[in-house]
């Protein structure tokens, strides 16, 4: 199995849609959990972070993660044609730090 | 400005003819790393740094190696680059202090054809 599990869509949606992007992971130590944006010919950029359990919010974009079952989401909302990019999620186990990415989910926002 | 400065953007070579690939970060942070991104594969970490002198491995360690001699540089190193390392490579610095994650930057990325 996996240590990280995303779909990778593609994920077409409105402007103005609440958007859902999700992660499952496998191994119960991990302790960070990351969400990256990356536009196309860019580098990732680190959109929000989460330590441990609970929902963390910025803006437009909430964070939640379920250690009970292993999933972590980023909801986007009132979504704009500029948040069209792939977004990956990433975990990093707090005892060994190495971060493990999932594949990148491909979302399009359309005007 | 927080910068992360890949070199070269881009790099042709041919089997075996040994390449490294520099990254320099201008923010002090003790963290930094080596991805490769493929498609299909994701983004994949190669080899990561937490501070001067400290490397391990990622996911994908084999056939890279890299080395942190100053707190600014992690350079990638191929000895001896394959057709399978074809690929695009991101390097980052973090600021991960006290067990807390608080901030990463990612260069624009070396695409490499082998």
């Amino acid at each position: 199995q996996k240590e990280v599990e995303q779909d990778p869509g593609p994920l077409s949606v409105p402007e103005g849609a609440i958007v859902s992007l999700n992660c499952t992971y496998s191994n119960s130590a991990f302790q960070y959990f990351m969400w990256y944006r990356q536009y196309s010919r860019k580098g990732p950029e680190l959109l929000m972070y989460t330590y441990s359990s609970g929902n963390k919010e910025d803006g437009r974009f909430t964070a939640q993660v379920d250690k009970s079952s292993k999933y972590i989401s980023l909801f986007i909302r009132d979504s704009q044609p500029s948040d069209s990019a792939t977004y990956l999620c990433a975990i990093l186990k707090g005892s060994n730090y190495k971060l493990t990415f999932g594949k990148g989910t491909l979302l399009t926002v359309n005007p | 400005e927080a910068q992360v400065t890949q070199n070269p953007r881009y790099l042709i070579t041919v089997t075996g003819k040994k390449l490294t690939v520099t990254c320099s970060q201008n923010m002090n942070h003790e963290y930094m790393s080596w991805y490769r991104q493929d498609p299909g594969l994701g983004l994949r970490q190669i080899y990561y740094s937490m501070n001067v002198e400290v490397t391990d491995k990622g996911d994908v360690p084999e056939g890279y190696k890299v080395s942190r001699k100053e707190k600014r540089n992690f350079p990638l190193i191929l000895e001896s680059p394959s057709p399978n390392q074809t690929s695009l490579y991101f390097c980052a610095s973090s600021l991960f202090a006290g067990g807390t994650w608080h901030e990463q930057y990612f260069g624009s990325g070396t695409r490499l054809s082998v």
